[in-house]
């Protein structure tokens, strides 16, 4: 089955305290991307990345590391998170290249940051 | 800068017609995206429009003008379970979101 997954879905953990959030997927798909969603402020964009060894920030990159090292996987890293990293956030792929339809979701991992 | 606005709320009867429209700014186009989303689930594909014109799909349509930088999507004969978020994005080289629109239905 196709599908892109992420792990943990739910953590709790205090401030400062690394972390990492997982993304694969099995589509082998050339274009993933993270996104954290906030009430009232949408899916905003953390690191996206076109291909193996291809990562760009998004909108709101601070706090947050990205590695591309294979193309299955690309884990999101909160270095010494803070609390306003709770979020609701959300991996996502897509073939890549021009006019390649549907983005692909996980299903989510909610993180709070005490 | 890239800029995508869509309303942040609406109500509609059930067996109405709602228009949830969406306007964007941004440095290139390379298609733009309806997703909905249930609250806490994942945003599910509905359409993706990359040439002007409406496309349909069952209840759903919509539609896309490049020139004016808008979109629209149309759900027909509306149901209780169609009260969601809709999600409008772009595709630039990144794919970037609008804040959603929830849509309310009314018994």
């Amino acid at each position: 089955e196709a599908q892109v997954t992420q792990n943990p879905r739910y953590l709790i953990t205090v401030t400062g305290k690394k972390l990492t959030v997982t993304c694969s997927q099995n589509m082998n798909h050339e274009y993933m991307s993270w996104y954290r969603q906030d009430p009232g402020l949408g899916l905003r964009q953390i690191y996206y990345s076109m291909n193996v060894e291809v990562t760009d920030k998004g909108d709101v990159p601070e706090g947050y590391k990205v590695s591309r090292k294979e193309k299955r996987n690309f884990p999101l890293i909160l270095e010494s998170p803070s609390p306003n990293q709770t979020s609701l956030y959300f991996c996502a792929s897509n073939p890549g290249g021009v006019h390649t339809g549907e983005l692909f979701f996980g299903e989510g991992s909610r993180l709070t940051v005490l | 800068g890239q800029n995508i606005d869509q309303p942040t709320e609406m109500t509609a009867t059930e067996g109405a017609i709602v228009q949830i429209n969406c306007t964007y700014q941004t440095s290139g186009f390379n298609g733009l995206f309806w997703y909905q989303q249930h609250a806490g689930e994942a945003p599910t594909f509905l359409s993706y429009n990359v040439l002007d014109g409406l496309e349909e799909k069952g209840r759903f349509s919509s539609f896309l003008s490049r020139s004016k930088g808008y979109s629209y999507l149309l759900l027909k004969e509306l149901q209780m379970k169609d009260s969601a978020s809709y999600l409008c994005a772009v595709r630039d080289d990144k794919i970037i979101f609008g804040k959603g629109t929830r849509l309310h239905i009314l018994p």
